[in-house]
């Protein structure tokens, strides 16, 4: 079957450093990705991983271990404006249609 | 940003009523999607296409139907509307399926109520 798992909520303060966690089992692998959701608005891209390793991008880094099927989301010298929803998705085969399977994502609060 | 736009953004109805929502896209992306996201649940994919009059179902496609007649315009209909198709639509496009760095990119959503 497919499984994703993220925390639910998440509270951090102004300034610090959070991780969210994502775990999978997915019947292929072929990519994962994480989304930042703010209220009422639509997702938005913010990293992709796809071989083992740290890819960083400015405040935000994501971690993948293909192995342990885990990936984190790091997000560095925290802002009011980083409370938002954050979506882990793995991508499927290509030949299964390559398709997004979602996590049910992360709320976090970020407070001064 | 990707030009997807969503229509309507809001929607009240009544239960049993047919309902389509129209995705259209400006950026000539050959896929396109429709999900809906749900408190608890996440985004759940509904029904995508791979091209033009080419569509395959999702995890929870029961209780719905699209179309797409041009590369641009993706329509998903509810057929007779319930009040657990109370949700939020996204529709999202992406360039390629294939292996790489190939995001979706998602439109604002549609509000819906079924009453």
């Amino acid at each position: 079957g497919q499984n994703i798992d993220q925390p639910t909520e998440m509270t951090a303060t102004e300034g610090a450093i959070v991780q969210i966690n994502c775990t999978y089992q997915t019947s292929g692998f072929n990519g994962l990705f994480w989304y930042q959701q703010h209220a009422g608005e639509a997702p938005t891209f913010l990293s992709y991983n796809v071989l083992d390793g740290l890819e960083e991008k400015g405040r935000f880094s994501s971690f993948l271990s293909r192995s342990k099927g885990y990936s984190y989301l790091l997000l560095k010298e925290l802002q009011m404006k980083d409370s938002a929803s954050y979506l882990c998705a793995v991508r499927g085969f290509y030949n299964q249609g390559g398709k997004l399977i979602f996590g049910q994502g992360t709320e976090l609060s970020v407070k001064p | 940003d990707a030009g997807i736009t969503q229509s309507p953004r809001h929607k009240v109805t009544e239960t049993g009523t047919p309902v389509t929502l129209r995705c259209h896209q400006t950026e000539n992306h050959r896929y396109m999607y429709w999900y809906r996201q749900d408190p608890g649940h996440g985004l759940r994919l509904i029904h995508y296409s791979y091209g033009v009059k080419d569509t395959d179902k999702g995890e929870v496609s029961d209780g719905y139907s699209v179309s797409r007649s041009k590369t641009e315009d993706f329509l998903l209909t509810l057929e007779s509307a319930t009040s657990s198709q109370t949700s939020v639509y996204f529709c999202a496009i992406s360039e390629s399926m294939e292996p790489g760095y190939n995001e979706q990119f998602f439109g604002p959503g549609t509000r819906l109520t079924v009453l």
